[in-house]
C-alpha cells in the first residue's frame, strides 16, 4: 500500500545533542510537510517542500531544518533540542494544487520525540 | 488570514449516541474543508472532505456539509462507537497548506 513511513516512531535524545528524524513515501507527492504537535494541539507546521523548494514558517526556530535529498525522502534535523522540543513531529505529504483541488494531506503515524 | 474555530472538548457521549462536533470558518475564497481523526499514538487520518459549497462529505458513517451561508462545517454521527474515540480536528485549505481547529477529544462511553 502506499503510504508515509516515519522512523523511528520513538526516539529519545540529550538536551543539545542532534538529531534526525526521517520520513519516506511511497505516494510520489510532489510536496512534503514537517508539523511539531504538542499535547492536546493541532499539529504545528514548521516548514513544507514544494519539490526541492524549501519553505519555511515564519515563526519555525533556526534550531530546525530540513533537507529533502529526492521525491522519497525528507528529514528533519534538530540542532541542538531543548525540553520544550519534546514533541510529536508530524510528516504529511499532499499532491500540489496543480493536480486538483482537493490538496489533501497524508500523514504518517508520527515520532515522538523525547528530550532528557 | 483564514481560520478554522471548533467546539472546545473533551465532548463525553455514550455509545449509539448522535453526535454533533460544530466547526465554522473564516476565509477568503473558496477553499476545501476536511475533516481529520487522530487516534492515541497515531498521525492523522484524513476522515472526509468536500471541495465546494453544499457538497456533502461521508465517510465511517460520519457526515459534514459545506456551508457557505453559515461558513461551517459540522461533523455529525447518528449512532458513535466506543472505536470512535479519538481526537477530531477540522480543517481548511490554503495554497499548498491547511489550517487546523485545535482539535475536539471524543470520549465514548460503553
Amino acid at each position: 500500500d502506499a503510504m508515509v513511513i516515519q522512523n523511528p516512531r520513538y526516539q529519545v535524545t540529550q538536551f543539545g545533542k542532534p538529531v534526525t528524524l526521517s520520513c519516506s513515501q511511497t505516494l510520489n507527492h510532489n510536496v512534503m510537510y514537517w508539523y511539531q504537535q504538542k499535547s492536546s494541539q493541532a499539529p504545528k507546521l514548521l516548514f513544507h517542500y514544494y519539490d526541492k523548494d524549501f519553505n519555511n514558517e515564519a515563526d519555525t526556530p533556526d534550531n530546525f531544518q530540513s533537507r529533502r535529498p529526492n521525491t522519497s525522502f525528507c528529514f528533519l534535523d534538530i540542532r541542538s533540542p531543548g525540553l520544550g522540543d519534546a514533541a510529536m513531529y508530524l510528516c504529511a505529504t499532499s499532491r500540489d494544487r496543480a493536480s486538483g483541488p482537493y490538496n489533501e494531506q497524508f500523514f504518517g503515524p508520527g515520532t515522538r520525540l523525547t528530550v532528557l | 488570514g483564514n481560520s478554522v474555530t471548533q467546539m472546545e472538548g473533551p465532548v463525553t457521549l455514550s455509545e449509539e449516541a448522535f453526535l454533533t462536533i460544530n466547526c465554522t470558518y473564516t476565509a477568503t475564497g473558496y477553499p476545501s474543508l476536511f475533516w481529520y481523526v487522530q487516534y492515541p499514538g497515531e498521525g492523522l487520518q484524513l476522515l472526509l472532505k468536500a471541495t465546494k459549497a453544499d457538497d456533502k462529505g461521508s465517510n465511517k458513517g460520519f457526515e459534514a456539509t459545506y456551508r457557505k451561508e453559515t461558513t461551517s462545517f459540522h461533523l455529525e454521527k447518528g449512532s458513535v462507537q466506543v472505536s470512535d474515540s479519538a481526537v477530531y480536528f477540522c480543517a481548511l485549505s490554503e495554497g499548498d497548506k491547511i489550517i487546523f481547529g485545535k482539535g475536539t477529544r471524543l470520549h465514548i462511553l460503553p
